[in-house]
């Protein structure tokens, strides 16, 4: 079983809101963890989005909008990025981070489509 | 600004060597970690190996062996050196600069704020 696992795809109307899962392994408890975010679009490397450990413990990326914001669900026991006011920009695919076992771990990514 | 402008990548046969540089510039190099990410055709990202500014390496458990990273920071530039490549090890390997910070064994709190724009490694006969 991975590590981290995001969905595969989404797809999501502007102007409305998209919540994208990463969910840990069994054994791995979300709340003790750091969970951070990138956005990819093709050709493109990854552009860091934010970082999320609580509501009081957070940051975000430099430059990037507050509409991007990170929260976990710990009865799924899952970090989550909401992207809220969906633009056409934001369709990418979007990876999830932790630092496990001595390394860093990414999830598969999920795929945002806006249409 | 931050630059980092990876190069070094091509084509190796199986076995092969291949040496990968990151020049970086528009920021204090050698006070900061820097770190190796790659990316298969078509897949998702991949931590290959992480460096401090004082020397201490970390590498990911595929590559363990076989991937040496290390810095000169009087040229402001990272390495990867890659002996006995296999097929996959084909992707775009991209620099990436740290930050944030690690302590005591913990480095939750170090991430990746800046990537170059990478170079391809292909690993075919």
């Amino acid at each position: 079983q991975a590590v981290l696992t995001q969905p595969s795809s989404l797809s999501a109307s502007p102007g409305t809101s998209a919540s994208l899962t990463c969910t840990l392994r069994s054994g791995i408890n979300v709340g003790t963890c750091r969970i951070y975010w990138y956005q990819q679009k093709p050709g493109s490397p990854p552009q860091y989005l934010l970082g999320y450990k609580s509501d009081s413990d957070k940051q975000q990326g430099s430059g990037v909008p507050s509409r991007f914001s990170g929260s976990k669900d710990a009865s799924a026991n899952a970090g989550i990025l909401l992207i809220s006011g969906l633009q056409a920009e934001d369709e990418a695919d979007y990876y999830c981070m932790i630092w496990h076992s001595s390394a860093w771990v990414f999830g598969g990514g999920t795929k945002l489509t806006v249409l | 600004e931050v630059q980092l402008l990876e190069s070094g990548g091509g084509l190796v046969q199986p076995g092969g060597s291949l040496r990968l540089s990151c020049a970086a510039s528009g920021f204090t190099f050698s006070t900061y970690a820097m770190s190796w990410v790659r990316q298969a055709p078509g897949k998702g990202l991949e931590w290959v190996s992480g460096i401090s500014g004082s020397g201490t390496s970390y590498y990911a458990d595929s590559v363990k062996g076989r991937f040496t990273i290390s810095r000169d920071n009087s040229k402001n530039t990272l390495y990867l050196q890659m002996n006995s490549l296999r097929a996959e090890d084909t992707a775009v390997y991209y620099c990436a600069k740290f930050e944030g910070y690690c302590s005591g064994g913990n480095c939750e709190n170090w991430y990746f704020d800046f990537w170059g724009r990478g170079t391809l490694v292909t690993v075919s006969s």
